[in-house]
């Protein structure tokens, strides 16, 4: 079930820069996606979230870009810091009702000092 | 701020032997998930629970998994006869009602089977 995508493992970046990490998806019944950050050993942290009827949502240094006709959506951090580093996994819903998430296999974030 | 909490947060079982997980949901919220991670692998959805009974199960939650809200305030994951392929990190989560809510995760319940 490869219904999301995050096609890069991992990501370094330079403190201060701008991290981009990457979703796709293949149904286009998904409408609501929501961003997560993990560390090892713990539970997802909710980051950012965008429904369909956006194409940009904004919260602080994060922030989510949604191309619908491109299935495709991006998370900004910027400026990016070391404890940014964790795995990033992206995650989508669609109109089931049943508000059960399909999550990709996440991105490795890398923040050098 | 509120928050999910499992427990516990590793446990080691023997092969065939019953465990149960539990979680305690945000007070307010009224569906609750259990998902797993194998290591190395993805988040996998496993069941989502509302009103006292499964809304959607995957083809993961198979006859040895069964979910339980035993009282107003736990939400539990048994599984009958583990077997070493269910050893992985679970997570539990829950959200308000309404579709597109967000999903908040607790910290997870390592699970060990040798």
């Amino acid at each position: 079930d490869q219904q999301v995508k995050q096609n890069s493992p991992s990501l370094s970046v330079q403190e201060g820069r701008i991290s981009i990490l990457n979703c796709d998806y293949t149904n286009s019944m998904f409408d609501y996606f929501l961003w997560y950050k993990k560390y090892p050993a713990e539970g997802p942290t909710f980051l950012i979230s965008i429904s369909s009827i956006k194409d940009k949502n904004e919260d602080g240094r994060f922030t989510v870009f949604l191309n619908k006709s491109a299935k495709h959506l991006s998370l900004h951090i910027v400026p990016s810091q070391p404890g940014d580093s964790a795995v990033y996994f992206c995650a989508a819903s669609g109109t089931s009702g049943t508000y059960k998430y399909i999550f990709g296999t996440g991105t490795r974030l890398k923040v050098l000092a | 701020e509120p928050e999910v909490t499992q427990t516990p947060s590793h446990q080691v079982t023997q092969m065939g032997q019953e465990v149960i997980l539990r979680c305690v949901p945000i007070s307010n919220h009224l569906y609750f998930y259990w998902y797993r991670q194998i290591l190395g692998q993805k988040v996998e959805f496993l069941v989502s629970f509302y009103n006292n009974e499964i809304s959607e199960k995957s083809e993961i939650f198979d006859d040895q998994f069964s979910v339980e809200r035993p009282d107003g305030s736990n939400f539990t994951l048994k599984i009958r006869s583990t077997k070493l392929e269910d050893s992985a990190m679970y997570f539990c989560a829950s959200s308000l009602p309404g579709h597109g809510d967000t999903i908040y995760f607790g910290e997870g319940s390592w699970l060990t089977v040798v």
